[in-house]
């Protein structure tokens, strides 16, 4: 069973960046897609984009074009989220997800990682 | 884009109770629903998807219904580890989205 293990908590003041990792391992990395989902305190569920490795496609929520970029690097089973010029809104917990692609189930999840902003 | 409303926002219950949550998308999405399941410091849990099929390792308590553009869960009898924020989610189209979650609270 593939699982999803994301990089460690971060503090960061406004208008900086901060790029979250996630690790796969146990699984076919090139067999699926992988999306960013995020938990802001007091808010629900919001998903940011998502990333097919195998086609090299991307898609993101409009909210984010512009601040957002997601990779995925099949060298290392790892897939990135880069999220600039941070704001206090962003403070969240931010999670990786596997899915079959773009249009399916999000049905392994990833360990979650909190990013504070903070001045 | 797709909006998915979920209601109620909340709600009280029983261990033993029948609990259902209702999901409504701004535009048909056939069957392309899915249910989440999550409790605070861990990940969203997969319960439904494609609006009916349980997810394997869910207990058979958890049910979904519906297509197009309105959409149930049910939880037939309630446990205490069912008291938790479900989200449902369309994946018919980019962007994907969420509903505004309902959480199941003790009574």
């Amino acid at each position: 069973q593939m699982q999803l293990v994301q990089s460690g908590a971060e503090v960061k003041k406004p208008g900086s960046s901060v790029k979250v990792s996630c690790k796969t391992s146990g699984g076919t990395f090139s067999n699926y897609g992988f999306n960013w989902v995020r938990l802001a305190p007091g808010q629900g569920l919001q998903w940011m984009g998502g990333v097919i490795p195998i086609l090299g496609k991307t898609s993101l929520a409009q909210k984010f074009q512009g601040r957002v970029t997601i990779t995925a690097d099949e060298s290392t089973n790892t897939v990135h989220m880069d999220l600039n010029g941070l704001r206090s809104e962003d403070t969240a917990v931010y999670y990786c997800a596997r899915s079959g692609g773009f249009y399916y189930y999000m049905d392994v999840w990833g360990t979650g990682t909190t990013v504070t902003v903070s001045s | 884009d797709i909006q998915m409303t979920q209601s109620p926002s909340s709600l009280s219950a029983s261990v033993g109770d029948r609990v259902t949550i209702t999901c409504r998308a701004s535009q048909t999405i056939a069957n392309f629903l899915n249910w989440y399941q999550h409790k605070p410091g861990k990940a969203p849990k997969l319960l439904i998807y494609d609006a009916s099929n349980l997810q394997s390792g869910v207990p058979s308590r958890f049910s979904g219904s519906g297509s197009g553009t309105d959409f149930t869960l049910t939880i037939t009898s309630l446990q205490p580890d069912d008291f938790a924020t479900y989200y449902c989610q369309h994946s018919y189209s980019t962007p994907l989205s969420f509903g505004g979650g309902t959480k199941v609270e003790i009574k």
